[in-house]
Order: C-alpha cells, then sequence, then structure tokens
C-alpha cells in the first residue's frame, strides 16, 4: 500500500503541551500534506510541505519532512482543548517526471486529545 | 470563495433501498471530485475520483457507482444497499493542475439497517 501510516495511533496530553505526531510512507511523493478531522465533521487542510522542502511552519504547527526516511512529523506547540482532533498525513504520489495521479493517499489517522 | 456542499447530513436506510447522495461544489470550475468513505475510528477509503464530466475512476470493486453530470456535480449511488455499506461518505474537490490539496465536505452519515 502507498498510504501513510501516522503513528501514534493514539495520543493523550495536557493543555499547554507539544504533541508530536509521525507519518511514513512508501514512495516517492510531491508533497504531504496534513490535515485535521473533528469528530464527524469532514478533513480540514492544516499545511502542505513540498518534496524539496525539509520544514515549514503555520502558526502553531511545524511540519517536517525526511523524504531520505519517507516520513514526516506534525508538532503542535502549546496545545489546547480546541486541537481535539483526528490528525491525518496525506500524500501526492510522484509519477514520472514530477506529475501527479490526481489523488492522494491518505493514513490511518492519529487520534489528539488534549484535556484542559 | 470556493464551498463545497453534501446532501443529506444523515441517512438512514433498510438494506436492499437504493441510494444517491450529492455533492456540489460553488466557486470553481473544473474542479477534481472524490468520493471517499470513512468507517468508525478509521481512515479514509477512496471510492471514486473524478477529473471532468462523465470521466469517472473507480478506485475499490463494490456495489456503488458514481456520476457527474455536471462539472459540479458529483453523485455516489446505489441500487441495492448492503449492511457493510454504512459509513461516513465524504465529497472533496481539489484544483485541476493544483498541488493536490483537497476540500471537504461535510460529510453524510449513513446507516444501513
Amino acid at each position: 500500500s502507498q498510504q501513510g501510516e501516522e503513528d501514534p495511533q493514539a495520543l493523550s496530553i495536557q493543555e499547554g503541551e507539544n504533541a508530536t505526531m509521525n507519518c511514513s510512507y512508501k514512495t516517492s511523493i510531491n508533497n504531504l500534506q496534513w490535515y485535521r478531522q473533528n469528530s464527524g465533521r469532514g478533513l480540514v487542510h492544516l499545511i502542505l510541505i513540498r518534496s524539496n522542502e525539509r520544514e515549514k511552519h503555520s502558526g502553531r504547527l511545524r511540519v517536517t519532512l525526511d523524504t531520505s526516511k519517507k516520513s514526516s512529523s506534525l508538532l503542535i506547540t502549546a496545545s489546547r482543548a480546541a486541537d481535539t482532533a483526528s490528525y491525518f498525513c496525506a500524500t501526492d504520489v510522484a509519477v514520472d517526471r514530477g506529475s501527479t495521479l490526481g489523488r492522494l493517499y491518505f493514513g490511518r489517522g492519529t487520534q489528539l486529545t488534549v484535556w484542559p | 470563495s470556493q464551498t463545497i456542499h453534501q446532501w443529506p447530513a444523515t441517512l438512514v436506510q433498510p438494506v436492499g433501498s437504493p441510494l444517491s447522495l450529492e455533492c456540489t461544489v460553488e466557486g470553481t470550475s473544473n474542479p477534481n471530485l472524490y468520493w471517499y468513505r470513512q468507517a468508525a475510528g478509521r481512515g479514509l477509503q477512496l471510492l471514486f475520483y473524478s477529473v471532468g464530466i462523465g470521466q469517472i475512476s473507480s478506485e475499490v470493486p463494490q456495489n456503488l457507482s458514481a456520476s457527474r453530470p455536471q462539472d459540479r456535480q458529483f453523485i455516489l449511488s446505489s441500487k441495492k444497499l448492503l449492511l457493510s455499506d454504512s459509513g461516513f461518505y465524504l465529497c472533496a474537490w481539489s484544483r485541476r493542475g493544483g498541488q493536490g490539496t483537497q476540500y471537504f465536505g461535510p460529510g453524510t452519515r449513513l446507516l444501513v439497517l
């Protein structure tokens, strides 16, 4: 399977702590994306990192990408109870000459619970 | 701005009954469109995607079908529902030629009894 796989499956922390989630994948990619899903809702795009980038920041989010290890991490700093959600990584698989298949491969997600 | 609509939000159907879920996108043209199913506590399973009117790619053989009668309309159908069709169905769109970022609708919760 070309799916990303998130680790851990579940993470429980206190408000103010940092949360780190990891994603591994199997094939060459054009980019890797992280999404968030609140219970019973659609997914919301958080951040995209291209295959030639190593780190990217957006507010309290920090994403790293190591293409040699085919892995990425999402760090949420100073977590809040409102960050409680499932977080998914998704890969845009690279085909010949860097073109895309036009679809994303999603992992099974990490369920993050932040306690007040 | 772009918006994506799905309806209904919740649906309870008996086994063997037909299904039609509709998804429409506003504020963009020629989008790529996607149907996903998500089982409780699981990841997303891509069911169908479309890069244009009448162009449908199926990812998983099943008793579901998809159609794209208009540029910004994507319909998921079944002639006879199975118990295993229960789940959370999500529609999404992405820009043609973009980086692949997908924008999701609110989802339809389907329960087949």
